[in-house]
């Protein structure tokens, strides 16, 4: 099983749609959880982190369930801008002290007018 | 701040060439990171460096190897490159307490081995 779990898409939305994403994790362990955003040929870039009550950023919601080990992404009144691959990362702690960021494989959004 | 630079960009090697990626940071940060970003397998961490003059694998550190003589560089080299290892390249850099700080990213290498 993947450490990260995404719905690859493409979630295809028109302008001012509302749309969610989830994300799923295998590790009960993890402590901080993001969203990243990546444009098309682009680098990853931080969203916005996921804090347990859950936080909001201007359109973007997040929230985060760790008894069922999930995250949500929610986009209101949708922007062509938006499209773009929505990353979910989830922070582990290794045993040697290191703590490593997974990143899921992305979820594809595509606006359109 | 330039933030996080890599060169090159693009490069195509020939299997059994090698080649060495720089990224550079003008943050300050601590740690160093670099990654592979394959279709479908979402980004993997190959190497990464908590400092100056320390390096550590990751979990697909296979045929790369990475130094980082000063702070601000994060060196990868691949010694004799293989198909395998064409791929988008990252970089990325965060202060020390990277559970919980933002990770930085340069632009990215694309590489390709024929």
């Amino acid at each position: 099983r993947k450490e990260v779990e995404q719905d690859p898409g493409p979630f295809n939305v028109p302008e001012g749609a509302t749309v969610a994403f989830n994300c799923t994790y295998s590790n009960s362990a993890s402590q901080s959880f993001f969203w990243y955003r990546q444009d098309c040929r682009k680098e990853p870039k931080l969203l916005m982190s996921v804090y347990s009550s859950g936080n909001e950023d201007g359109r973007f919601t997040a929230q985060l369930n760790r008894a069922s080990q999930y995250i949500s992404l929610l986009i209101r009144d949708s922007k062509l801008s938006d499209s773009a691959t929505y990353l979910c990362v989830v922070n582990i702690l290794r045993d040697t002290g290191f703590q490593k960021l997974v990143f899921g494989t992305g979820t594809r959004l595509l606006v359109s007018p | 701040n330039a933030g996080v630079t890599q060169t090159p960009k693009f490069r195509v090697l020939k299997t059994g060439q090698s080649m060495t990626l720089l990224c550079a940071q003008d943050m300050n940060h601590e740690y160093m990171y670099w990654y592979r970003q394959d279709p479908g397998m979402g980004l993997r961490l190959i190497h990464y460096s908590v400092g100056e003059g320390t390096t550590a694998k990751g979990e697909v550190p296979d045929g790369y190897n990475v130094s980082r003589l000063k702070k601000q560089n994060f060196l990868l080299g691949l010694e004799s490159a293989a198909p395998s290892q064409t791929s988008v390249y990252f970089c990325a850099s965060s202060y020390i307490r990277t559970g919980n700080r933002e990770q930085y990213f340069g632009p990215g290498t694309r590489l390709t081995v024929t």
